[in-house]
């Protein structure tokens, strides 16, 4: 079946930027999120990307998609002490399918140290 | 803003009680999930509804049923409790765009309820 693989630890100073890696192998996959899970909390989606884009950027953060090797990334720029957190790349095909196919990886658990 | 509600947070049951976790969202959104999440097993799909009183099986429906009488209400119920379903039971819903859309929106989440079984 589908599979999302994702580090994880990372553990960054206050300041510097952090890039948090995903790979999948469902080469259908349309849509493509990251999701931040604060301690005790559900998760709240951060952002998202179409297949059809290499790059999206928001405020703070930019997701790279390499579609051919099947990689994408987040980066979270100037990162804070606030964005410790869970961090979960997520995938789905298109379709009115796609939302009963998401596919979630572990996790990453970004670190921040003042 | 979507809003997924749980109902409780935290909740402490002994083993072979029937016990009901409530998820309540206000956005009208069609579908509805309930995932667990455990440590190094990431999120895993337990069941999800489409409609109401529709419902379908996801990765790991064993030992679980729920019931969507309403639009807005998804429970989740454990039969007979054990102690290998302490976890984090998390609620989730998004709008369903159609067959013929390509659209996909994502899925909004509640903050957990932490189930613990003794």
């Amino acid at each position: 079946g589908e599979d999302v693989e994702q580090s994880l630890f990372l553990s960054v100073r206050e300041g510097d930027s952090s890039v948090i890696n995903c790979t999948y192998t469902d080469s259908s996959s349309t849509y493509l999120y990251w999701y931040k899970q604060e301690p005790g909390a559900g998760l709240q989606l951060l952002t998202y990307i179409f297949s059809n884009m290499d790059m999206k950027q928001d405020q703070r953060l930019t997701v790279l998609l390499n579609k051919k090797d099947k990689h994408l990334s987040l980066r979270i720029a100037d990162t804070q002490t606030g964005d410790s957190a869970i961090y979960f790349c997520a995938e789905a095909p298109g379709g009115w399918a796609g939302s009963y196919q998401l596919t979630f990886g572990k996790g990453t658990k970004l670190s921040v140290i003042p | 803003d979507v809003k997924v509600t749980q109902s409780s947070r935290y909740l402490v049951k002994r083993t072979g009680e029937k016990v009901f976790l409530e998820c309540v969202q206000d956005m009208d959104h069609e579908n509805m999930f309930w995932y667990r999440q455990d440590p190094g097993l990431g999120l895993r799909l337990i069941y999800f509804s489409y409609d109401v009183k529709m419902k379908e099986k996801g990765d790991i429906p064993e030992g679980y049923s729920v019931s969507r009488e309403k639009k807005e209400r998804f429970s989740l119920i454990l039969e007979s409790a054990s102690t290998n379903q302490t976890s984090m039971y998390l609620c989730a819903s998004n709008s369903e765009t159609g067959y013929t859309s390509s659209y996909n929106s994502p899925l909004h989440f509640g903050n957990g309820t932490r189930l613990t079984v003794t």
